[in-house]
């Protein structure tokens, strides 16, 4: 069985850094793109980038080029999304999802539970 | 802005057909397939259609997508409350080089 698990919920103040993660399981993780999407309060899907964590291939939505970090760790099956410095827009539910098949013909078959993020002071 | 617009909201009774619009450009829906996903309040996203008009396993027939030019629908027939979700649809974007969603639409059985 497919699974992402993602790492719990966190409650983080301006200015400091994070770095949550997504474990897969029941596949071939180093074969699939693992995406990542952001869910603001109340608001709909961002998508923010993609890992290939094969060879760690990482392309990042413009929206959120230079304000988050996307890496893998394939020896243990885990991909992260990382800031150095959270605002309080930041606050969100944040998923991340396995990508299926090309860019332009693909979609996200898996998803993990989430991770809260609230940034606040 | 989202760059794939959907109606916010969209309601039906038990055991009737609605459809949910989403329209988009050249440059999305027109060059790509569209995806529709499922979310029930508090829960991830689920695929609910791929590819334009294709169920995962275990998704009921009573869920179909269609697409037309720059435009995709999903349709629900035999609407039953557990339908009840917001519902987005999602494209690749040649121009952005990003995945694009719709804003979303929330359905209600009445």
């Amino acid at each position: 069985e497919v699974q992402l698990v993602q790492s719990g919920a966190e409650v983080k103040k301006p200015g400091e850094s994070l770095k949550i993660s997504c474990k897969g399981s029941g596949y071939s993780f180093t074969s699939y793109w693992i995406g990542w999407v952001r869910q603001m309060p109340g608001k709909g899907l961002e998508w923010m980038g993609i890992i290939y964590p094969g060879d760690s291939d990482t392309r990042y939505s413009p929206s959120f080029q230079g304000q988050v970090t996307i890496s893998a760790d394939k020896s243990i099956s885990t991909a992260y999304l990382q800031w150095s410095s959270l605002q309080a827009s930041d606050t969100a539910m944040y998923y991340c999802a396995r990508h299926r098949g090309s860019s332009r013909a693909g979609y996200f078959d898996y998803w993990g539970q989430g991770t809260l993020l609230t940034v606040s002071s | 802005q989202s760059v794939l617009t959907q109606p916010p909201s969209a309601s039906g009774t038990p055991g009737q057909r609605v459809p949910i619009s989403c329209s988009g450009s050249s440059s999305n829906i027109g060059s790509n397939t569209v995806n529709w996903y499922q979310q029930v309040p508090g829960t991830a996203p689920k695929l609910l259609i791929y590819s334009n008009n294709q169920r995962p396993s275990g998704v009921p027939d009573r869920f179909s997508g269609s697409k037309s030019g720059t435009s995709a629908s999903l349709a629900i027939s035999g609407l039953q409350s557990e339908d009840e979700a917001d519902y987005y649809c999602a494209a690749w974007d040649d121009s952005l080089n990003a995945w694009v969603f719709g804003g979303g639409t929330k359905l209600t059985v009445l």
